[in-house]
């Protein structure tokens, strides 16, 4: 069965600290990747994806995460937080159209 | 890059009435979805909105219960029918273009629905 797992439901850094939101899927093929951040009272914006290539993928507002095949994995990583990056963060997996979201991770940041 | 305005933004309803959801897209799109994210909860695909023809549900929705209409490239409604406590959720709706390659799932800001 295609899956995306959160482990974190919620996360609290320090501003300024570096971060890493865990995502791990169960898809039957090759999967696109996918990052969306949510701010209360907003959409989804899409903030990296990975679908061939490079397995370190590069998205905006500092963001990257890498493709570990062998671990079934997707991590997200910011080296250096900012208050403005508290929302809830969404992992998901699929193809262009259907996508399978995680149940997301809320991130709070402490100034 | 392509821009999604839905309303309204939020609504109270009672029970047992219905609500249309309106999503109006900046430019053409090829592909429209409909999206619910229950309250703590991930966002599960209700249907793919198609131009001219039904909406393709997916499992565990129903036309009944959330009919859409797509007239255009750029427009569609999600109705919301004989609500119950249990339909409020943000409902949310997307678009890609699919003719543009690697072209990204745009989303709009999502409907807050209650119903009482």
């Amino acid at each position: 069965a295609q899956s995306v797992t959160q482990p974190d439901i919620h996360i609290t850094v320090s501003e300024g600290a570096s971060l890493e939101l865990r995502c791990n899927y169960s898809y039957g093929a090759t999967p696109y990747l996918f990052w969306y951040v949510q701010s209360p009272g907003q959409g989804l914006q899409l903030l990296l994806k990975y679908f061939s290539g490079d397995t370190l993928v590069q998205g905006i507002k500092g963001f990257e995460a890498e493709f570990k095949r062998s671990q079934s994995s997707f991590n997200l990583r910011k080296p250096s937080v900012h208050w403005s990056d508290a929302a809830e963060y969404f992992c998901a997996v699929g193809g262009y159209n259907k996508l399978i979201f995680g149940a997301g991770t809320r991130l709070a940041v402490h100034p | 890059s392509a821009v999604i305005s839905q309303k309204p933004s939020r609504d109270i309803c009672q029970r047992g009435t219905s609500l249309t959801i309106q999503c109006q897209v900046d430019s053409q799109v090829t592909m429209m979805f409909w999206y619910r994210q229950q309250p703590g909860q991930s966002l599960t695909l209700i249907a793919t909105a198609n131009q001219g023809s039904e909406a393709t549900y997916e499992s565990g929705f129903v036309i009944d219960k959330f009919p859409i209409s797509r007239p255009n490239l750029t427009f569609s409604t999600l109705t919301v029918s004989n609500m119950s406590p249990e339909d409020s959720s943000i409902y949310l709706c997307s678009a890609r273009n699919s003719r543009i390659p690697n072209e990204k799932l745009f989303f709009g800001s999502g409907t807050q629905l209650s119903v009482l």
